[in-house]
Formats: C-alpha cells, structure tokens, sequence
C-alpha cells in the first residue's frame, strides 16, 4: 500500500537551515504528483508546495518568501524540502502527502521542526 | 488567496446522533475545468489528516456511508449521519481549485 516516509525534523536554532525527506513506496512515485503541508501546535494544516511528477511545475505559498525549495528524486523514490532561513513561526509538523486528481489522497506520519535557540 | 471559514468551531454530539459541519469559500470554488475542487478530512488525535471526502460529495475509499458532503459553489456541508465514538476529532475542509490550496480553521467533533 502507499507508505510515506518523512525525515529529517529536529531542533534548528533561528536563521538555520534544514533539508526535510518523503521516502515514498507502495506506488509509481515518478507518476505522482507531491506536496509539502505544515501543521503548527494546536492549528490547521497549512498547504506550503507543489511539485509535479517531472519536477518541472512547482508552486508555494506566498508566505515562504522564497525560504523553501522542493524537489525531487524520482530514481530514489524521495521527496525532499529544503528550508533556509528558519523563523520560531516555522515551528509546525511537516507533512508529505500524495496529490491525486488534486486531492490529497495519501498522507506520511509527518516529521517535527522546532526553531528555537 | 481562498478564505475558508468553518462553523462551528466545535461540536459536541450524542452518539448516534447526526453532526453537521459547514464551510464557506470566499469566492466560488468551480475550476475553469467545472469541477469543484473541494474536500475534507478528519484528524484523530496523534493522527495526520486523512481524506473523507472529495469533490464535494464523494467518499475516499474506505470511508463509512454515515460520512456524506454537499454543497455547490461557495457553501459546503459535510454530514455525519449517526456519529461513533471513532469520529471524535477535528475535521478540516480544504480546497484545491486554485493555488495556494487552503484550508478551514477545523472543526472538533466530541461526544457529549
């Protein structure tokens, strides 16, 4: 079944820097469609990024002003979320999920990133 | 950017008694393909969001028949007909007709 992997959360103190991964498996990972959505303590998801199945259409929300990278690796089944410049706000669950049809189908247990000194 | 507002903000039911959650858009959520792009999902406690519901009324494989959607344009209902104690939690509609994708502010489902 579709399983969805994410990695590389942890404490970063602010203005640093961390690579966020999706290992995806259970499905044609290079046929999908990927996004990145955060969720705050105590708030709603947050939708941050889109990536197509080539990688060559990408979409963010305005809000991360140009802080965040998405990409992809589709020969190593990954989906990865480059974040610079880390503010106390970015504190949040980070999600990978799989867009179908643009729906949301599928979601990982998401990874959490704290930015605190 | 697609304002959606959710009420209410919390719910407490009965079990097996119905629930109802709306969600407003703040402009129509009809894509220039004519589909509405429209969605929801629940979230158990320690859980990441799971879908429910998509395209306004049609249910994600696996989900109970009690779970119905309605609605067209900017106002959307999600049903549940008999809620369970498995319900609890907060649901969210989202959506994806336009970027960037959005959510409501979520709606909590506890039983009385």
């Amino acid at each position: 079944q579709v399983q969805l992997v994410e990695s590389g959360g942890g404490l970063v103190t602010p203005g640093g820097s961390l690579r966020l991964s999706c290992a995806a498996s259970g499905f044609t990972f290079s046929g999908s469609y990927m996004t990145w959505i955060r969720q705050a303590p105590g708030k709603g998801p947050e939708w941050l990024s889109y990536i197509s199945s080539s990688g060559s259409t990408i979409y963010y929300a305005d809000s991360l002003r140009g802080r965040f990278t998405i990409s992809r690796d589709n020969a190593k089944n990954s989906l990865y979320l480059l974040m610079d410049n880390l503010r106390a706000e970015d504190t949040a669950v980070y999600y990978c999920a799989r867009e179908r049809w643009q729906e949301l189908e599928s979601w990982g247990q998401g990874t959490l990133v704290t930015v605190s000194s | 950017d697609i304002v959606m507002t959710q009420t209410p903000l919390s719910s407490p039911v009965t079990l097996g008694q119905p629930a109802s959650i709306s969600c407003k858009s703040s402009q129509s959520l009809v894509h220039s393909d004519g589909i509405t792009y429209l969605s929801w999902f629940q979230q158990r406690p320690g859980q990441p969001p799971r879908l429910l519901i998509y395209k306004i009324s049609n249910r994600f494989s696996g989900v109970p028949d009690r779970f119905s959607g309605s609605g067209a344009g900017t106002d959307f209902t999600l049903k549940i007909s008999r809620v369970e104690a498995e319900d609890v939690g907060v649901y969210y509609c989202m959506q994806s007709t336009q970027f960037p994708w959005t959510f409501g502010q979520g709606t909590k489902v506890e039983i009385k």
